[in-house]
């Protein structure tokens, strides 16, 4: 059964910015009608989808966070990866990576790392 | 706000049946095919239904899904304790070419 797994510090500094891994087990990550997403969940909230990427390198980002996001892909280690920069309090949140299925009309995120806490604080 | 709508909680008790629904917009639920997660405490979310009414290996066949025009719905049959936790509806949104989620739902079973 595929396995995603995120990394990274779990506190960062306002205005710094944040950067994290998902590393993919017992899988391909070089799969088709599959993208490797993101998605937060601040304290005691919602979720927020921020993005994904193909194995290509193609990318779709959320409008409201696009001009902070950068996700990556190295397909050689099966990770992708996640950088927002100018952070703020905001920002502080569970950061779960995820398989995002995507096939014409129909998207689902179907296998989910277990998430990480991302503190932004001083 | 979410751009899909749901309602902040629904409570029902043991062995009923409840519904959660989720509105959204001709972009969005008027377009695309449906999920929805169920994300009990302290974990991650898990996928309950896909492309509207399809179930994942494992998934009981008390939870079910439907669509109609721009709005979803959840239903749970046969209530357990078990079954308390948050629930989300998400789906692609044609025009921003995003992923959405809805506010999410908490189910108390009571």
């Amino acid at each position: 059964q595929l396995q995603l797994q995120e990394s990274g510090p779990g506190l960062v500094k306002p205005s710094e910015t944040l950067s994290l891994t998902c590393t993919i087990s017992r899988g391909s990550i070089n799969t088709s009608s599959y993208y490797w997403g993101w998605i937060r969940q601040p304290p005691g909230k919602g979720l927020e989808w921020i993005g994904g990427i193909y194995y290509s390198g193609s990318t779709y980002y959320n409008p409201s966070l696009q001009s902070r996001v950068t996700i990556s892909v190295d397909t050689s280690k099966k990770q992708f990866f996640l950088n927002l920069n100018s952070l703020t309090a905001a920002d502080t949140a569970v950061y779960y990576c995820a398989r995002l299925s995507i096939v014409e009309m129909a998207t689902h995120h179907d296998f989910w790392g277990q998430g990480i806490l991302v503190t932004v604080s001083s | 706000q979410s751009v899909l709508t749901q309602p902040p909680s629904v409570s029902a008790a043991p062995g009923q049946k409840v519904t959660i629904s989720c509105a959204g917009s001709s972009s969005n639920i008027g377009k695309n095919y449906v999920s929805w997660y169920q994300q009990l405490p302290g974990t991650a979310p898990k996928l309950l239904i896909y492309e509207n009414n399809k179930r994942p290996s494992g998934i009981p066949d008390r939870f079910t899904g439907s669509k109609s025009g721009t709005s979803a719905t959840l239903g749970i049959t046969g209530l357990q304790t078990g079954d308390e936790a948050d629930y989300y509806c998400g789906t692609w949104d044609s025009s921003l070419s995003a992923e959405l989620f809805g506010g999410g739902t908490k189910l108390t079973v009571l």
